[in-house]
C-alpha cells in the first residue's frame, strides 16, 4: 500500500536558517503529493501541493518538488521564521478511485530568535 | 477559515457511551472525509462520502459509522467508546471526484474527544 516517511522531529532553528524536511513515498499510480501545515490548537492548513512529476508546489517561501526518480517532495525554505514554528505533514493522496490521503509522521519545527 | 467547520469542539465522555461528530463542508464541495490524529498512530483516514454514498473506507472500527445527509453535512457516530478511541477528528472536504488524487482537501479545525 502507499506509504510516506517523514525525518524525525523535532528540527530547532534559528531565525532566517535554512529549512529542509524530507519526505519520501510509496505508492502505486501517480500520486498528487502535499504538504501540510498545523499550528498549535488548528487544523490542517495547506500548504503546497504538486501533481505531477518534475512539478514544484510553493507557497509563503516554501517550496517542494515532486521528484518521481527518488519518489520524493522534501519541504525547503530559505529563510524561516519564528511563526513558521508548526507540524509539518507530508502527504499523498489515493490513486485507486476515492481520494483519501495517506500522511507521514509529521515534523515538529520550532524556530528560535 | 478553511470553511470547514465541526462540531463540538471539544468532547468529553465516558467509556461504553456513544457520541455524535459533525462537519459541514465547504459550500458546493460534495466529498466528505474523516480523520483521526491520536499520539500513536498519527493521522489516519477513516472513511469517505460523495455525495451522499460511501466512496472509500480506511481503518474504521466497526464500532464507528457516518453518514453524509442530502443537505451534505456528515456525521461521524462513535459507539462503545473505549480509552483508546480519545484522538482529534478531523473533517475535510473536496469539490467531488473529478479531479481525482489532484483534488486538495480542506480540512476543519477538529472535534478533540477525550473519553475518561
Amino acid at each position: 500500500g502507499n506509504s510516506v516517511t517523514q525525518m524525525e522531529g523535532p528540527v530547532t532553528l534559528s531565525e532566517e536558517a535554512f529549512l529542509t524536511i524530507n519526505c519520501t513515498y510509496t505508492a502505486t499510480g501517480y500520486p498528487s503529493l502535499f504538504w501540510y501545515v498545523q499550528y498549535p490548537g488548528e487544523g490542517l492548513q495547506l500548504l503546497l501541493k504538486a501533481t505531477k512529476a518534475d512539478d514544484k508546489g510553493s507557497n509563503k517561501g516554501f517550496e517542494a518538488t515532486y521528484r518521481k526518480e527518488t519518489t520524493s517532495f522534501h519541504l525547503e525554505k530559505g529563510s524561516v521564521q519564528v511563526s513558521d514554528s508548526a507540524v509539518y505533514f507530508c502527504a499523498l493522496s489515493d490513486t485507486g478511485g476515492g481520494n483519501k490521503l495517506t500522511f507521514g509522521t509529521g515534523t515538529q519545527l520550532k524556530v528560535e530568535l | 477559515d478553511s470553511g470547514v467547520t465541526q462540531t463540538p469542539k471539544h468532547l468529553i465522555t465516558a467509556t461504553g457511551q456513544r457520541v455524535t461528530l459533525r462537519c459541514s463542508p465547504r459550500s458546493g464541495d460534495l466529498s466528505v472525509y474523516w480523520y483521526q490524529q491520536s499520539l500513536d498512530q498519527g493521522l489516519q483516514f477513516l472513511i469517505q462520502y460523495y455525495n451522499g454514498e460511501e466512496r472509500a473506507k480506511g481503518n474504521i472500527l466497526e464500532r464507528f459509522s457516518a453518514q453524509q445527509f442530502p443537505d451534505l453535512h456528515s456525521e461521524l457516530n462513535l459507539s462503545s467508546l473505549e480509552l483508546g478511541d480519545s484522538a482529534l477528528y478531523f473533517c475535510a472536504s473536496s469539490v467531488g471526484l473529478a479531479g481525482g488524487p489532484r483534488e486538495t482537501q480542506y480540512f476543519g479545525p477538529g472535534t478533540r474527544l477525550l473519553v475518561l
